[in-house]
């Protein structure tokens, strides 16, 4: 069975920080990993996605997430964060062709 | 860009009554995916669609729910008998592939039974 956690339902950072949500999940095998951004009324959009090869990738609008197999973690990271990044964020693990998503994370932007 | 759609943007029924959600996915994909989120909770997994017929799908999709392809774009997904505990967002997606994995989300429907 696979599972994710998202660590924080709420974070809060000042705009041109770091923007750093938290992720940690469980699975049998390699799992493939994923971060979908969900904006007001709207569906959810891949940001970007692990499945081989590099453990750091980037992903759309300057997040990156690295994937560390000895922590099971695949943290997202935006060096400065922008008005425009306040968001729900969600967590993925796949294996087949189902999604099993964290509960999100809602990053708030502070002027 | 391509993109999947979803309607209506919310449908409101009573309790007892047939809902059917349409969805029409990303023309060239060939897999299909229901999912729903109930208020303040997780985004979960419903079923999977592909060649006409279901590939996978959840222990929430029971004999109350069935998913369908009635022609070459509309994918459906219809509840017979809505409860209560249904109401919730729910969201179809496409993938060209299983490859990567990589699904496309409508913006999804918003259901709520009374």
């Amino acid at each position: 069975a696979q599972s994710v956690t998202q660590l924080g339902s709420h974070v809060s950072v000042s705009e041109g920080a770091l923007v750093l949500l938290r992720c940690n999940y469980s699975s049998s095998v390699p799992p493939y990993l994923f971060w979908y951004v969900q904006y007001p009324n709207q569906g959810l959009q891949l940001l970007l996605k692990y499945t081989t090869g590099a453990t750091l990738v980037k992903g759309i609008n300057g997040f990156e997430a690295e994937f560390k197999k000895s922590e099971t973690s695949f943290h997202l990271t935006k060096p400065s964060a922008h008005m425009s990044d306040a968001a729900e964020y969600f967590c993925a693990v796949s294996r087949t062709e189902k999604l099993t998503f964290g509960t999100g994370t809602r990053l708030t932007i502070i002027p | 860009e391509p993109e999947v759609t979803q309607t209506p943007s919310h449908q409101v029924t009573q309790m007892g009554q047939e809902v059917i959600l349409r969805c029409v996915p990303i023309s060239n994909h060939l897999y299909f995916y229901w999912y729903r989120q109930i208020l303040g909770q997780k985004v979960e997994f419903l079923v999977s669609f592909y060649n006409n017929e279901i590939s996978e799908k959840s222990e929430i999709f029971d004999d109350q729910f069935s998913v369908e392809r009635p022609d070459g774009s509309n994918f459906t997904l219809k509840i017979r008998s809505t409860k209560l505990e249904d109401s919730a967002m729910y969201f179809c997606a496409s993938s060209p592939l299983v490859a990567d994995y990589e699904q496309y989300f409508g913006p999804g429907t918003r259901l709520t039974v009374t």
